[in-house]
């Protein structure tokens, strides 16, 4: 079955330190990916994607994530975070082929201090 | 253009009544799929239908049960409640042009649950 694992449940920061979130998936075939964003009191936001292609995408507000087929990851930075940029972030994985059911990791919650 | 709507926001049930949600998609998305997410077991995927058809099931039980219509609104209803159905329950909707496309999922605000 397949799963992803984000492995840092819990992030502090203070504003410009440069952040990485971990991502790892098992899925039995080939995969699109994506980070999902919720901040305080809203819905879940798309902030990247990944299908094919370059395995360096980018997103909005600043964050990029680097697809390594090699390590089965998907891992999300962004240079200089924000204190705007507090909320939980998910990592998904759907395969191609029609299988649109996403398969969540647990989130990290990303606190940044001012 | 108007973002997935969900309907209620909010529910108060109580064990052994049955729900149903409903979800709106955004104009021209024809593919819908709903999660459940507990702050124990995460985001979890329920189901997914696309042209009126279940295309996906999750692991979730029988009671768990839904639909869509010609206008791709869809409807998800839990029959004999419990408590653990306690949840944010978030609908989907996916812009694709066939069962086997793929693109990415725009979620609504959901609906809490909650099972007294």
């Amino acid at each position: 079955a397949q799963s992803v694992s984000q492995h840092n449940h819990h992030v502090i920061l203070s504003e410009a330190a440069s952040l990485e979130l971990g991502c790892n998936y098992s899925y039995g075939g080939t995969v699109n990916l994506f980070w999902y964003v919720q901040y305080p009191g809203q819905h879940l936001q798309l902030l990247l994607k990944y299908f094919s292609g370059d395995p360096l995408v980018k997103g909005i507000k600043g964050f990029e994530a680097e697809f390594i087929k090699s390590k089965f990851s998907f891992n999300l930075r962004k240079p200089s975070v924000q204190w705007s940029d507090t909320a939980e972030y998910f990592c998904a994985v759907n395969g191609v082929m029609g299988r649109r059911a996403l398969t969540f990791g647990s989130g990290t919650r990303l606190q940044v201090q001012p | 253009k108007a973002g997935v709507t969900q309907t209620p926001r909010y529910l108060i049930k109580t064990r052994g009544q049955q729900v149903t949600l409903s979800c709106s998609p955004i104009s021209g998305h024809r593919s819908v799929s709903w999660y459940q997410q507990t702050p124990g077991q995460g985001l979890q995927f329920l189901f997914e239908y696309f042209s009126e058809t279940q295309r996906n099931k999750g692991n979730f039980p029988g009671r768990f049960s839904g639909r869509q219509f010609s206008n791709s609104r869809s409807e998800m209803n839990v029959s004999t409640l419990e408590l653990g159905d306690s949840a944010l329950y978030l609908c989907a909707s996916s812009l694709v042009s066939s069962a086997g496309g793929n693109n990415e999922q725009f979620f609504g605000p959901g609906t809490r649950l909650t099972v007294l």
